[in-house]
């Protein structure tokens, strides 16, 4: 098993442009969130999917954020007219269920300029 | 106030020393985990406890559900602990809230 990886590592983009990240999280873990992070803080809850279905989402995730796991595999996270605000380390984890440990991917860094 | 506190925020050390990093939390949790980021972002997850106290090579991990703390210790530091260590917590929630919360982060540096 090769882990929770995440594409791309980094991102650089222009204000107002549309991103998708993606994750592939370890196989079998059904359980997969979302977690965003900047700089000096600890990361910050944005969603969650159990499976195909999306269980949660943070008041965090404003209507320019999409996050989709279609077949209860591997998911994307799309930031659309990205603001400077938006520039963050997103970071992927996978749990096979909630008792369970979280093993996170390496995030990607978005910079919006 | 955050639901989540560590302290120190910051930690330098000597090669050898034992290293204490504590977490406070303010809520109900049904369990508490401690991860480790190394710089470029990369989180990895040391310990989950819901209960009592776990040991992995040179790491301890304590919790008091009691007295909502737990504690990370590092025996023998080296170098190559340095990291920043991150308390998080998955809450205690009726309505089945799977997110964890987590601390701001400790950050070590263990000097030669």
């Amino acid at each position: 098993d090769t882990g929770v990886s995440q594409d791309p590592r980094h991102k650089i983009t222009k204000r107002g442009q549309n991103v998708t990240f993606r994750c592939d999280p370890i196989s079998e873990h059904n359980r997969l969130y979302w977690y965003r992070q900047t700089l000096g803080q600890g990361p910050e809850f944005l969603t969650y999917f159990q499976n195909e279905a999306q269980l949660e989402k943070s008041r965090l995730l404003s209507d320019r954020f999409s996050a989709e796991r279609p077949k209860g595999s591997f998911s994307t996270l799309e930031i659309q007219r990205t603001e400077q605000g938006d520039s963050a380390m997103y970071l992927c984890a996978s749990s096979k269920t909630v008792n369970t440990e979280a093993f996170f991917g390496q995030g990607t860094r978005l910079t919006v300029v | 106030k955050n639901e989540v506190e560590q302290s120190p925020q910051n930690l330098t050390a000597q090669e050898g020393e034992f290293i204490t990093i504590n977490c406070s939390y303010s809520v109900g949790i049904s369990a508490l985990h401690w991860l480790q980021q190394h710089p470029g972002g990369g989180i990895v997850s040391l310990f989950m406890l819901s209960s009592g106290k776990k040991k992995h090579g040179r790491l301890i991990a304590t919790i008091n559900i009691q007295e909502k703390h737990s504690s990370l210790h590092i025996t023998a530091s080296h170098p190559r602990d340095s990291a920043v260590y991150i308390c998080a917590v998955r809450l205690h929630s009726q309505g089945g809230s799977e997110k964890l919360v987590f601390g701001k982060g400790t950050k070590l540096t263990v000097n030669p």
